[in-house]
């Protein structure tokens, strides 16, 4: 296990709601960037946060976004829901700065989202 | 711009041999690599990155790729299939800019017959 967590594990939401999903990295990691992985695909950048702050961002509209907070823990938050958002979202926390592209991203199990 | 191509969609091995998973990838820099594992409704397990250091990598469960600049490719392989290592295996590649996102292939499912 890679000691990062996600809540909850599973999710049903209808149509124009919207969601939050959570996310507590590895003790020590100061990163946290989410992905989508849709059914039968490679997971698709969102963003990333590092120290509370956006650095970095994936195609995806602005009803997608997020928080990271001091003890770097985060959030993704999706508004006005569509069917095509139903996927596993997966968070992935590391340790580095801006431009780190070596360092290894953790993830966690993910959250499984479907919209109906 | 950065690219991960994953030839196959599915490779079926039988125990015992060998496990060949074809990755190959576009980069105008010398890129970092990873090859991540995917258990069913589970998230992703790094089994191995290449970063420089060395061309051949070992990873965990026997696991190793090569890196080999002049063909673009880090094949994954394993000399002898076990019935635990059915799963899904995604390639990646990092992006540098201002962030370092991974750019992850379409992914390989592995079966693996008794």
């Amino acid at each position: 296990e890679t000691g990062v967590t996600q809540s909850p594990t599973h999710l049903i939401k209808t149509r124009g709601q919207q969601v939050t999903l959570r996310c507590s990295s590895q003790s020590g990691h100061n990163t946290v960037s989410w992905y989508q992985q849709a059914l039968g695909q490679g997971p698709q950048f969102i963003f990333q946060y590092y120290r509370e702050e956006e650095n970095g961002r994936g195609n995806f509209p602005p009803r997608f976004s997020g928080l990271q907070f001091p003890n770097y823990s985060s959030e993704l938050n999706v508004n006005a829901l569509e069917l095509d958002d139903s996927a596993l979202y997966l968070c992935a926390s590391s340790v580095g700065t801006s431009g780190s592209s070596q360092e290894t991203q953790y993830f966690g199990p993910g959250t499984r989202l479907l919209v109906l | 711009a950065q690219s991960v191509t994953q030839l196959g969609s599915h490779v079926s091995v039988s125990e015992g041999a060998l496990v060949l998973l074809r990755c190959n990838y576009s980069s105008s820099v010398p890129p970092y690599l990873f090859w991540y594992v995917q258990y069913p409704n589970q998230g992703l397990q790094l089994l191995l990155k290449y970063t420089s250091a060395a061309t051949l990598v070992k990873g965990i469960n026997g696991f190793e790729a090569e890196f080999k600049k002049s063909e673009t490719s880090f094949h994954l392989t394993k000399p002898s299939a076990h019935m635990s290592d059915a799963a899904e295996y995604f390639c990646a590649v990092s992006r540098m800019d201002s962030s370092y996102k991974l750019i992850f292939g379409s992914g390989t499912r592995l079966l693996v017959r008794p």
